[in-house]
């Protein structure tokens, strides 16, 4: 295993438009996390999900963002009728549940530009 | 609600010398985790270093170690012997109950050869 992985890397879109993000995660974690990280700033909490169960989720979540994970394996993101402050880069991270905190492994990113 | 506040936007350091990174945290929880994550450019984030508040010894990883001052709520990194490869954002972060991390805004270091 490679890690955490997240797909695409890059994504341009048009403001109002759909777009979709995949997080492959390590493959024995059940945690799977989601952040956002805009220029100049640390990553913010978003959402998080314990196998297939989405557990918490921030204010930052807007009724626009909506996250799955079936089957409690990958997970994806999905931002509907984009603005240009969506515009950031997307981190996923995952870790094991016990002991009573584990390390969050973070994948690449997919980075976000709404035009 | 935990606040991280990392008062240096940018720090520099001579290759082979020694800098330390502040940071200050905020939270009501009595137990909980404070870490160092790097990010290169480009690159994805990792783990430097974790300290747990129930420990009074500060933790150390090869070249970076932490100052940690719980009653200051204070819980510095210092790299000795730094290295071009330690150039990067450092992000200083909190985790209590919940398990979502709370970052600050950053530190960007530059290693001059």
């Amino acid at each position: 295993d490679t890690g955490v992985s997240q797909n695409p890397r890059h994504k341009i879109t048009k403001r109002g438009q759909n777009v979709t993000f995949r997080c492959d995660p390590i493959s024995e974690h059940n945690r799977l996390y989601w952040y956002r990280q805009t220029l100049g700033q640390g990553p913010e909490f978003l959402t998080y999900f314990q196998n297939e169960a989405q557990l918490e989720k921030s204010r930052l979540l807007s009724d626009r963002f909506s996250a799955e994970r079936p089957k409690g394996s990958f997970s994806t993101l999905e931002i509907q009728r984009t603005e240009q402050g969506d515009s950031a880069m997307y981190l996923c991270a995952s870790s094991l549940v016990q002991p009573s905190y584990n390390e969050q492994f973070f994948g690449p990113g997919t980075r976000l530009t709404v035009l | 609600a935990q606040t991280v506040t990392q008062s240096q936007p940018e720090m520099s350091v001579q290759e082979a010398e020694t800098v330390t990174l502040s940071c200050t945290y905020d939270t009501s929880e009595s137990d909980y985790y404070l870490f160092w994550y790097k990010q290169p450019p480009s690159r994805q984030m990792i783990l430097v270093i974790r300290q747990e508040a129930y420990k009074q010894q500060n933790a150390t990883e090869n070249r970076f170690s932490v100052n940690f001052q719980k009653a200051a709520k204070s819980f510095s990194l210092k790299i000795s012997d730094s290295q071009l490869g330690d150039a990067a954002m450092y992000f200083c972060a909190h985790v209590a109950g919940s398990y979502q991390l709370t970052f600050g805004k950053g530190t960007k270091l530059s290693v001059i050869p």
